[in-house]
């Protein structure tokens, strides 16, 4: 069964202070690993779509990168604005629809 | 471009009640997907529709539910009787194809309270 581990649940950052959340996670085989973002009230928001291992997207201040194992969302100089849950998501090569997500990682942006 | 829209945004019932959630895809996406999120879990997959027809509905938790998409636009996902651990939030989502090359549009989604 796929699995989704993201890590750390909960973090809180200085505006403009580096960090990224981790997303682990064990597919038979993946077609494709999504980053989405989720604002309270809200649903998610598609941010990125990787597909193999090197693959690397940006897009502002996010930097998503891609291992066999993992996948890194890198967030630079961050905002309060970026202050949202990131959720993590594979899908399977048995699958071409179906979403396996994470719990998420609610990050919190101080100014 | 319209989004996907759901309602009711917000729905508290008692157990035994009867719900029915909707939601309009984007306008031409064949593609329609039912999540749900209950407290402290990961969103899961229910089902997938492609036009009207089921494709997979090997989420979907048992006989209580049931989803249906006329005419192959919108969709309904129906609860009937209602049980406590139904209670969670409802996301729909769509796409023109499948595969997710430009992800998956998702609702706002429907919170349902059964008390």
């Amino acid at each position: 069964e796929d699995q989704v581990t993201q890590s750390p649940e909960a973090l809180r950052l200085q505006e403009g202070e580096s960090s990224s959340l981790n997303c682990s996670y064990t597919v038979s085989g993946l077609r494709g690993l999504f980053w989405y973002r989720q604002d309270p009230g809200k649903g998610p928001e598609f941010l990125f779509t990787l597909y193999s291992a090197g693959e690397e997207k940006e897009k502002e201040r996010l930097k998503a990168t891609l291992t066999k194992k993992e996948s890194f969302l890198h967030i630079t100089a961050p905002k309060p604005e970026d202050s949202a849950t990131y959720l993590c998501a594979v899908q399977d090569v048995s699958s071409n629809y179906k979403l396996t997500f994470g719990k998420g990682t609610l990050l919190t942006v101080n100014p | 471009e319209a989004g996907v829209t759901q309602f009711p945004s917000h729905s508290v019932i008692e157990k035994g009640q009867t719900v029915t959630l909707r939601c309009d895809p984007i306008s031409g996406h064949d593609n329609l997907y039912w999540y749900r999120r209950v407290m402290g879990k990961e969103i899961k997959f229910l089902l997938h529709f492609v036009k009207e027809s089921k494709q997979d509905e090997s989420g979907m938790p048992n006989n209580r539910f049931l989803a249906e998409r006329t005419g192959g636009t919108y969709s309904t996902l129906k609860v009937q009787p209602a049980e406590l651990e139904d209670s969670g939030v409802y996301f729909c989502a769509s796409s023109p194809g499948t595969g997710g090359k430009r992800g998956y549009t998702f609702g706002s989604g429907t919170r349902l309270t059964v008390v």
